[in-house]
């Protein structure tokens, strides 16, 4: 059972903006601003699209852009395109023995 | 340029060992933690645990700890995950990352190994 849930998909149309929650508790994302999310293409390594809850790093998009309340965390996609569809986990750091868990992760579909 | 290359795909029985590596370059390997994360088939990502090259200092998510042994060769800039004793369900995709220690997040990623046990 992952440690932070996410909705297991999400879909849109192109264009269109979607959102994207991961769920933690106060140990992980409502204690700290470490929230990293990843996209994965299939069969590729994931990808870091988002760190310290907001920041995107060089290169990465601007249609992708991120937020924190309490114990969620959320991705928004603007803009959808085709190259969107892809695997989306969130990550936190957790001050648990386990240091860093992840969301499920949310399969996008770009309908 | 950052550059994490891991080993190619590997077939082993129940039973035997494995040995990965992640072999990096571009940047300074001892400034950063090698993360090494599972995924099991179809699965999403689990964080296994971290490894600092500097002095080998491991921390292992308690899930993992006993099944798995991290392990650094810093004159190849390379870290390793090694199993043993290998049953079928530790089939799966293993990825190293180098960790950031600054905003907790994994910037650059191997691409990963596929690790299928079966008899």
């Amino acid at each position: 059972q992952p440690a932070l849930t996410q909705p297991a998909s999400v879909s849109g149309s192109p264009g269109q903006s979607i959102t994207i929650s991961c769920t933690g508790t106060s140990s992980d994302i409502g204690g700290y601003d470490y929230v990293s999310w990843y996209q994965q293409h299939p069969g590729k390594a994931p990808i870091l699209i988002i760190y310290d809850v907001s920041n995107r790093p060089s290169g990465v998009s601007d249609r992708f852009s991120a937020s924190k309340s309490d114990n969620t965390a959320s991705l928004t996609i603007s803009g959808l395109r085709t190259e969107d569809e892809a695997d989306y986990y969130c990550s936190s750091y957790t001050n648990t023995r386990i240091f860093e868990v992840f969301g499920g992760g949310t399969k996008v579909t770009v309908l | 340029e950052v550059q994490l290359v891991q080993s190619g795909a590997e077939v082993k029985k129940p039973g035997e060992s494995v040995k990965i590596s992640c072999k990096t370059s571009g940047y300074s390997f001892t400034n950063y933690w090698i993360t090494w994360i599972r995924q099991m088939p179809g699965k999403g990502l689990e964080w296994m645990g971290r490894i600092d090259p500097t002095d080998s200092y491991t921390d292992y998510n308690p899930s993992f700890q006993g099944h798995f042994t991290m392990s650094i060769d810093k004159s190849v800039s390379t870290a390793y995950l090694q199993r043993s004793s290998l049953k079928a369900s530790d089939t799966a995709i293993s990825y190293c990352a180098r960790h950031l220690w600054e905003n907790w997040s994994e910037d650059s990623w191997g691409q990963g190994t596929l690790l299928t046990v079966s008899s």
